[in-house]
């Protein structure tokens, strides 16, 4: 199976900080990365597919990114409503596996 | 505006059995493979469930292989998850989600608000 790390596991920023999210595969996945948000009590959101592709709705602030295995979500300008956690997810095999997930705080 | 709603979710004892739903709307059920995600209290998003759009292929995580069976019927366009054998461990919260699929890979664009699943004694 393919192990997705994450890190930081948490992360304290202030309303309108850059914050950047990193999750490293076991193993070479392409661009098969997936990112997700999730509030609390909420289901999961789908931000970015492909490693850099913007979900249709998300807002522009939000990127992603793929060096080799390390794959990079960053929020250029964070607003109150991106407190949440944040979870990759390789979809380059099966088991689909995610990250443990970044639990991002308000500073 | 496509909806997945679970149902069929909660207290059932250790050993016991628990079969969940997802009934989908607003898009064509059979395109697409659809998927459970599992969350545990305070814990991370785990998948443990695929099936192909014709039903046809189905995928399972280790942990739930042979205690757990996916299946959907597309003349009512609902996902089940019959699951037998239940642990104390797999007490979670369980979504269902549609699999988006093409050039850029496979992504979860569409989540149930999930169902509880207790498994305590």
């Amino acid at each position: 199976d393919i192990q997705m790390t994450q890190s930081p596991s948490s992360l304290s920023a202030s309303v309108g900080d850059r914050v950047t999210i990193t999750c490293r595969a076991s193993q070479s996945i392409s661009i098969y990365l997936n990112w997700y948000q999730q509030k609390p009590g909420k289901a999961p959101k789908l931000l970015i597919y492909a490693a850099s592709t913007l979900q249709s709705g998300v807002p522009s602030r939000f990127s992603g990114s793929r060096s080799g295995t390390d794959f990079t979500l960053t929020i250029s300008s964070l607003q109150p409503e991106d407190f949440a956690t944040y979870s990759c997810q390789q979809s380059y095999s099966v088991p689909r596996t995610f990250g443990q997930g970044t639990k991002l705080e308000i500073k | 505006e496509v909806q997945v709603l679970e149902s069929g979710g909660g207290l059932v004892q250790p050993g016991g059995s628990l079969r969940v739903s997802c009934a989908a709307s607003g898009f064509t059920f059979s395109n697409y493979a659809m998927s459970w995600v599992r969350q545990a209290p305070g814990k991370g998003l785990e998948w443990i469930s695929g099936i192909g759009g014709d039903g046809s292929s189905t995928w399972y995580e280790d942990s739930v292989k042979g205690r757990f069976t996916i299946s959907r019927d597309n003349s009512k366009n609902t996902l089940y998850l019959q699951m037998n054998s239940l642990r104390a461990e797999d007490t979670a919260v369980y979504y269902c989600a549609k699999d988006s699929y093409d050039n850029s890979g496979s992504r979860y664009d569409n989540w149930g608000q999930g169902t509880l699943v207790t498994v305590s004694s």
